[in-house]
């Protein structure tokens, strides 16, 4: 079965740090493209990093660029975000998504075909 | 960035219905856009990629349809299992990978 858990989530004081992990099963982790999105209580889905297959390329949100950092171990199967000076903002449910496009050859259709069921960090004192 | 709108923001229908969704770009996405559905306390679901590709294993009365700046999801006939919040994306090639800010979809 195809699965995506995330764990790490925590009540963290405003300025603290946080380590969330992704573990990946039942599909070739290194050939994928991931993410992370969020979601703020009652609020939208927000997409916050993605990580090239073998973690050459790393994009953040503005939000969140010099605080989090996505990074992956293959040999792990696992995905993960440092999130450093966090803020209340911050506070969600953090989704681990894996990225496919469906297609062998341009254009790449990306989407996020499978979630992990989330992670909850509030960020409070 | 991309921004993405999506109207209405809130939705009642009945069972039975037919229901349209809009979904529009800030600027042209070509077909880069997907749909998802998500449920209360549930992570969201892939319902529709490239604008009108139906996932795997979503029923027939979901569809997508537009193009560059303007989409739309259409359910057929409302089933209760429907009754969701949907979420719009684009996936040009310009990051962030921006969502709408979701459509309520209530029973009526």
């Amino acid at each position: 079965e195809v699965q995506l858990v995330e764990s790490g989530g925590d009540l963290v004081q405003p300025g603290g740090s946080l380590r969330l992990s992704c573990a990946a099963s039942g599909f070739t982790f290194s050939t994928y493209w991931m993410s992370w999105v969020r979601q703020a209580p009652g609020k939208g889905l927000e997409w916050v990093a993605n990580i090239k297959q073998d973690g050459s390329e790393k994009y953040h949100v503005e939000s969140v660029k010099g605080r989090f950092t996505i990074s992956r171990d293959n040999a792990k199967n696992s995905l993960y975000l440092q999130m450093n000076s966090l803020r209340a903002e911050d506070t969600a449910v953090y989704y681990c998504a894996r990225e496919d496009s469906g297609s062998n050859y341009p254009p790449y259709y990306y989407y996020m075909d499978v979630w992990g069921k989330g992670t909850t960090v509030t960020v409070s004192s | 960035d991309i921004q993405m709108t999506q109207s209405p923001s809130s939705l009642s229908a009945s069972v039975g219905d037919r229901v349209t969704i809009t979904c529009r770009a800030s600027q042209t996405i070509s077909s880069f856009l997907n749909w998802y559905q998500q449920k209360p306390g549930k992570a969201p679901k892939l319902l529709i990629y490239a604008a009108s590709s139906l996932q795997s294993g979503v029923p027939s009365r979901f569809s997508g349809s537009g193009s560059g700046t303007d989409f739309t999801l259409t359910i057929s006939s409302l089933q209760p299992e429907d009754f969701a919040t949907y979420y719009c994306q684009q996936s040009y090639s310009t990051l962030p990978y921006n969502f709408g800010q979701g459509t309520k979809l209530e029973i009526k």
